[in-house]
Parts: structure tokens; sequence; C-alpha cells
């Protein structure tokens, strides 16, 4: 099964609307990554997380952790079309370079 | 610098032919990355090396996957024999330290195995 489970699996919003997505682990691990990734790109680093109860904004997006719950979540405020693409979170397994990702979200935003 | 360069960006082959996979690192990195990227089980790392040794390979999935680095600016992921299940997103990424956040990703090859 699937160590870092990503919901939901694909999204469309009208443009201007807010969304969330979430990640949430049935094992401990540690931090919070998320990227982005355009169809036929590769990765590309939002942000990063790393002490529970953290929360990181960087322009209209929203990175929250709680590792006590070990739930993770990315939010988008006000969606434009530039937002469109596969968001992916991330965790580390015990500070290795064992990165493990999410399956992945596709996001569409509807002009 | 040009990035992390991958070739082929998109393979198709037929199921048993052996299939190699290219990357070309960022220079001056260190770490170098092999992703498998599918639908069902999302992005996997399956061997990293570090300045051109394999330090982890308990990603690869089968003795069908095989992966090398001869020098410091090459590594090849080797697929033989090939298998439809092996069809997914490959990504190779590099970087000056082991952490993920500081790891450039390439774009991507794209196997599909019929």
């Amino acid at each position: 099964s699937q160590e870092l489970e990503q919901s939901p699996q694909s999204l469309i919003v009208q443009e201007g609307k807010n969304l969330t997505i979430n990640c949430t682990s049935s094992k401990t691990l540690y931090g919070l990554y998320w990227y982005k990734q355009k169809y036929g790109e590769g990765l590309i680093f939002l942000m990063m997380l790393q002490k529970g109860g953290e929360e990181k904004s960087h322009e209209k997006i929203t990175a929250k952790l709680d590792e006590k719950k070990q739930q993770r979540s990315l939010h988008i405020t006000a969606s434009q079309p530039s937002h469109a693409g596969i968001y992916l979170c991330g965790a580390d397994r015990t500070g290795t370079y064992k990165y493990i990702f999410g399956t992945g979200t596709r996001l569409k935003v509807l002009a | 610098d040009a990035g992390v360069i991958q070739s082929p960006r998109h393979e198709v082959t037929e199921m048993g032919q052996e299939v190699t996979l290219r990357c070309k690192p960022i220079s001056g990195h260190d770490y170098l990355f092999w992703y498998r990227q599918t639908m069902m089980r999302g992005l996997e790392l399956l061997i990293y090396f570090n300045n051109n040794v394999p330090i982890d390979d308990s990603g690869m999935p089968e003795d069908r996957f095989s992966a090398k680095m001869p020098n410091a600016s090459f590594s090849t992921l080797k697929i033989q024999p090939s298998e439809p299940r092996d069809s997914a997103v490959y990504f190779c990424a590099s970087s000056s330290t082991g952490i993920v956040t500081e790891a450039f990703f390439g774009q991507g090859t794209r196997l599909t195995v019929v």
C-alpha cells in the first residue's frame, strides 16, 4: 500500500476558487515537501516544512504540517490557470535519503 | 548549465526488449537519483549514487533493472528484459547534497512497453 496517501487524485476548479490537497500517512514520516510537475516536465520544488505545526506560505499557496496526526496539506487561494499541474507531496523516512512521495493530484483550473 | 538532461524523452518498446535510459547530471553535482513515477505508486526512488558509487539500490524492483554511473557526467538505467508493467515515467535528478529539496530533476523519460 502507499505510505503517503494523497487526495484528491484529480481536481477541477473554477478560476478564483480555493482548494486543498491533502497527504496522510499511516506511518511516522518527517517533514513535508511539495513539488509541482507540468506534463512532460520535471519536478519543481515549491516549499518545505520541517517542524510539526509549521505553516508556510508563498504567494497564494500555503503548506501545513501536523506531524502528530501525520497530516500534510497544500492550500491554494484564489486559484489561477497557472496553478494547473500535478502536485506531489513528499516526506522523509527517518532522515535517510529515502524520500517518499504521494501519488500526485492533477489540478485543472478553468478560466 | 542546461540542467539535468535525460534521453530519450519518449520510448516505446516491445516486451522482452532491452531498454536503456540515459541521464546527464548537472556538472558538479555529486548525487544522482533515479526515480520511477506511476499512477498507482506515485514517485519512487529506485537508486542513488554518490560520487559515481551506488549507495542504495533497495528501490530497484527486480534484477531486470540495473543502473550504472561510469563517470560523473553520465548514468544509465537499463531494463532487460522489459515488461509492460515497467511502463512509467523515469526521472533522473542530481544535487550537490543529498537533500531532496536541493535536487534538480530532468524532464523524464516516458517509457511504454507493449
